[in-house]
């Protein structure tokens, strides 16, 4: 089946830095691509839709200058979280479509310091 | 938009026994239902879906209803086992592959 992979899995920041994580789908091409959020013991809640060569569309109340989406090719859609603060951190997921079903990824768990 | 209510948000129940989770959306232009089983620390997986027009789809032990009319679903697991014990998560979507509103979540423990 559809393998999408995270990069990284675990990472620590401190605030006011920048953090990239990235969303690979690596064995279909993705035009569309997700990003989730998730806080500890809470549903996943959708930050916005990548889409490959155009900009992304975000979901009402996320910042589009914090969370910076680039999805540069068909395998490849990154999550940029600018001037990270603790309370950006969280668990974030991507998923990949692929012949009208989403594939997740493992996840990014980020603590911000 | 989308809104989708997920109850209950922790279900017990005894090893052999069955699990009903029930889901209500609000925007009658869903038509795609999937339901994920989490575990701790992992990717959501998903378990069965179904489409709007399907009333009822049942796959092994798992089998989920869809009532359109009522704008509910629910999922249903009987002869529960340990390894079911799982957060699970309703979702709905206007098409599969189309962006997910997702429940809340119901942390389901089942007990030896």
């Amino acid at each position: 089946g559809a393998v999408v992979s995270q990069h990284p899995s675990r990472v620590i920041c401190k605030s006011g830095t920048s953090v990239k994580i990235e969303c690979r789908s690596l064995d279909f091409q993705a035009t569309t691509m997700f990003w989730y959020r998730q806080f500890p013991k809470k549903s996943l809640m959708l930050m916005a839709t990548s889409n490959e060569g155009s900009k992304a569309t975000y979901e009402q109340g996320v910042e589009k200058d914090k969370f910076l989406i680039n999805h540069a090719s068909l395998t490849l859609s990154t999550l940029t979280v600018t001037s990270a603060h603790p309370e950006d951190s969280s668990f974030y997921i991507c998923s990949a479509r692929d012949m009208g079903q989403q594939y997740f990824g493992p996840g990014t768990r980020l603590t911000v310091t | 938009g989308e809104n989708v209510e997920q109850h209950p948000s922790t279900l017990s129940v005894q090893e052999g026994d069955s699990a009903v989770i029930k889901c209500t959306y609000s925007d009658s232009a869903s038509n795609y239902f999937p339901w994920y089983k989490q575990e701790l620390g992992k990717r959501p997986q998903l378990i069965i879906d179904i489409r709007s027009n399907v009333g009822e789809k049942k796959d092994q032990r798992i089998a989920v209803t869809l009532n359109k009319t009522a704008k509910h679903f629910s999922l249903h697991i009987t002869e529960t086992q340990p390894e079911d014990s799982a957060v699970y998560f309703c979702a709905a979507s206007t098409a599969a592959g189309n962006k997910l509103t997702f429940g809340g979540g119901t942390r389901v423990l089942v007990k030896p």
